[in-house]
């Protein structure tokens, strides 16, 4: 099967610029997730999505990040404007709702300049 | 608020057993343990995970104390391609599943 694709791969921006990530999860898999990894760190949850509804966005900062996936299928992640303190890897993933394994797909690393 | 505790780096002679330890003190009794690694560039990769129980499958083998507060995962073979950043996660259930990844431990396979 196919895995998760995301979009682009990199990217490099000046801060208070706009970025945008997509992520297309594994057919079938309701359940989406956005994760940030900044170097040397593990993942951390940005926010997680059941279907086209938010489940959990506690760690997404607000003021600058948004995320949709309005039809319950691929999802887009949002900053605006950067900050030089956003420079990381995206990781979205997915899985089934009941399931106990996420798909990470390969991440999109972001330079803010 | 990770909820575990893992050394930051490790070795393993290629061909050796590689034990990772993890420590979850404060771990819950509906608490799963996962065990994610995640090579270079790529994205983390799921590995096994168990409540209380043993657990083995092709990939490794976990033990978990009996009284939960710790665990280790075990590759019984390793590979230089085991060479990855292994994350000891606890699953959290509050009407949807939550992991909290910590800083993981980087395991060096040396040949």
């Amino acid at each position: 099967e196919a895995g998760v694709a995301q979009s682009p791969r990199y990217k490099i921006i000046e801060k208070r610029q706009s970025v945008a990530f997509w992520c297309n999860p594994i057919s079938g898999h309701a359940t989406l997730y956005w994760y940030q990894q900044i170097l040397g760190q593990g993942p951390k949850l940005l926010i997680q999505f059941q279907n086209n509804g938010v489940v959990d966005d506690s760690q997404l900062p607000k003021d600058r990040f948004s995320a949709e996936r309005l039809k319950g299928v691929d999802s887009t992640l949002k900053i605006q404007p950067a900050k030089l303190e956003d420079s990381a890897v995206y990781l979205c993933a997915s899985s089934l709702p009941d399931n106990n394994e996420q798909f990470f797909g390969p991440g999109t690393r972001l330079t803010v300049l | 608020d990770a909820k575990t505790t893992q050394p930051p780096s490790m070795d393993c002679a290629e061909g050796r057993a590689a034990n990772l330890p993890c420590n979850h003190s404060t771990i819950s009794g509906n608490e799963y343990v996962y065990w994610y690694r995640q090579i270079h560039s790529q994205g983390p990769q799921y590995i096994i995970h168990g409540l209380k129980n043993n657990e083995t499958n092709e990939m490794a083998s976990l033990i978990i104390t009996e009284d939960r507060k710790s665990s280790t995962l075990i590759l019984p073979h390793a590979t230089l391609r085991d060479t990855a950043v292994y994350y000891c996660i606890v699953r959290v259930y509050n009407n949807f599943n939550k992991f909290y990844f910590g800083s993981g431990t980087k395991l060096n396979v040396k040949p």
